[in-house]
């Protein structure tokens, strides 16, 4: 079956622009979430969601981010202001869901790598 | 304060088996401890996941001793296609973002 897809792959804007990364995660799946991922580095918790309400958003830098998910299915990470310190690529995961104990298998995207020059 | 502690890098080679060792010195009782493997240009991958003793699956076996203090991922007969970064990952569903923290991970590189 699809994996979880992410677009676009690749997104070039520039400082102080408005930018929309979108995630389709894997049907039926229920928690979703969002991770960046800068050079050399593992990737860094941002937000994640069960079902259409944000269970945790600690990992979300600043108010500039922002993440929606208003339909429980594909969700869209959001980031206002872009500064050139966001340029990372930013990674989705789906896994059935977030709540049953044990860690949930989280199946990842390509992500998309943002650059703003 | 870091949940997993895990070498930067590893080296070996092909036919030779690999051991990853994890310290998470301060795992809860709920916490489970999952492996991800990731290359480059990709997105992590599940490996393996386990809560005590030992898990095996076809690709790779997990050891966790009785105190649950650390974890050692087993890979057997590595091939150059094994060459990735590693992360252990310590936590539970609905502990919210702590059982999320990949760390920077081990990068374990095979030689032929």
């Amino acid at each position: 079956g699809a994996g979880v897809s992410q677009t676009p792959s690749n997104k070039v804007t520039e400082k102080g622009k408005y930018v929309e990364l979108r995630c389709d995660p894997i049907s039926g799946h229920t928690a979703l979430y969002w991770y960046r991922q800068s050079l050399g580095q593992g990737p860094e918790f941002l937000i994640y969601f069960q079902g259409t309400g944000a269970a945790d958003d600690s990992g979300l830098p600043n108010d500039r981010f922002f993440a929606v998910r208003p339909e429980g299915s594909v969700s869209t990470l959001k980031i206002q202001r872009t500064e050139r310190g966001d340029s990372a690529v930013y990674l989705c995961a789906s896994s059935l869901t977030a709540t049953s104990g044990r860690t949930d298998t989280q199946y990842f995207g390509p992500g998309t790598r943002l650059t703003v020059l | 304060l870091a949940k997993t502690t895990q070498p930067i890098s590893m080296d070996s080679y092909e036919g030779q088996e690999v051991n990853i060792t994890c310290s998470h010195n301060n795992i809860a009782t709920n916490d489970y401890i999952t492996w991800y493997q990731q290359f480059p240009s990709q997105g992590p991958r599940f490996i393996i996941q386990g809560y005590k003793t030992k898990v095996t699956n076809e690709v790779a076996s997990l050891f966790i001793p009785a105190d649950r203090k650390s974890s050692t991922l087993s890979l057997p007969r590595v091939s150059l296609s094994d060459t990735a970064v590693y992360y252990c990952l310590v936590g539970y569903s609905g502990g919210g973002a702590d059982g999320l923290t990949f760390g920077k991970g081990t990068h374990l590189i095979i030689q032929p």
